[in-house]
């Protein structure tokens, strides 16, 4: 149980397109969904916390114009990269949390490979 | 300040041998979670442990052991007769119930177990 799965799983795209990135849960209703970045070698840093219906919280310096988020029902977000450039190019991972489920504990999905072009 | 502190940002070890890896932590918070996940290359992150803040006791599975340690806020993990197939870089993290149950990643710990 408790299954996050992401789309794509990886992409590439040219510079000034726009990405957007799936995030589901797959057997659980997520109430809160957390939208993760991951530069080669380093650590996973936050970007945005979104409960299902309102607007995502981002962290600080992370461009909200930039990074669209949008957590429409209580099994899928998404994120889309808008107007993305080649240093957008990173592992993005999401999760999911539900408070049925457990309050502390995030599922992770599988991650997805932005490259830009 | 860093909430999750990985002293150890590259570990190799020779298959077979047991392997420590260390986290520390920091927190007011008197209740949080403490966690590890496995990474390997393909990016995925793996569950491996869950443990709040009122249950010290060690825990051990299969060839996998973790001590927690409230009095030195550290929560190590511990590889035993390592192989192959446990290089990954592996994350400790946190969870405050104060910050409404934020991850607070530590930078990771690279492990490669040569055969």
């Amino acid at each position: 149980g408790a299954v996050v799965s992401q789309h794509p799983s990886r992409v590439i795209c040219k510079s000034g397109t726009s990405v957007k990135i799936e995030c589901r849960s797959l057997d659980f209703q997520a109430t809160t969904m957390f939208w993760y970045r991951q530069f080669p070698k380093q650590s996973l840093m936050l970007m945005a916390t979104s409960n299902e219906g309102s607007k995502a919280t981002y962290e600080q310096g992370v461009e909200k114009d930039k990074f669209l988020i949008n957590h429409a029902s209580l099994t899928l977000s998404t994120l889309t990269v808008t107007s993305a450039h080649p240093e957008d190019s990173s592992f993005y991972i999401c999760s999911a949390r539900s408070l049925a489920l457990s309050q502390e504990t995030q599922y992770f999905g599988p991650g997805t490979r932005l490259l830009v072009l | 300040a860093q909430k999750v502190t990985q002293a150890q940002t590259e570990i190799s070890v020779v298959e077979k041998e047991d392997v420590t890896l260390d986290c520390v932590y920091e927190t007011r918070d008197t209740t949080y979670y403490l966690f590890w996940y496995k990474q390997p290359p393909s990016g995925e992150l793996v569950f491996l442990i869950r443990r709040n803040s009122f249950d010290e006791q060690n825990e051990i599975s299969g060839r996998y052991s973790w001590n927690f340690q409230k009095s030195t806020s550290s929560f190590n993990f511990t590889i035993t007769a390592s192989q192959v197939v446990d290089s990954a870089v592996y994350f400790c993290a946190l969870s405050e119930a104060f910050t409404g149950n934020q991850f607070y990643f530590g930078t990771g710990t690279s492990l490669t177990v040569i055969p």
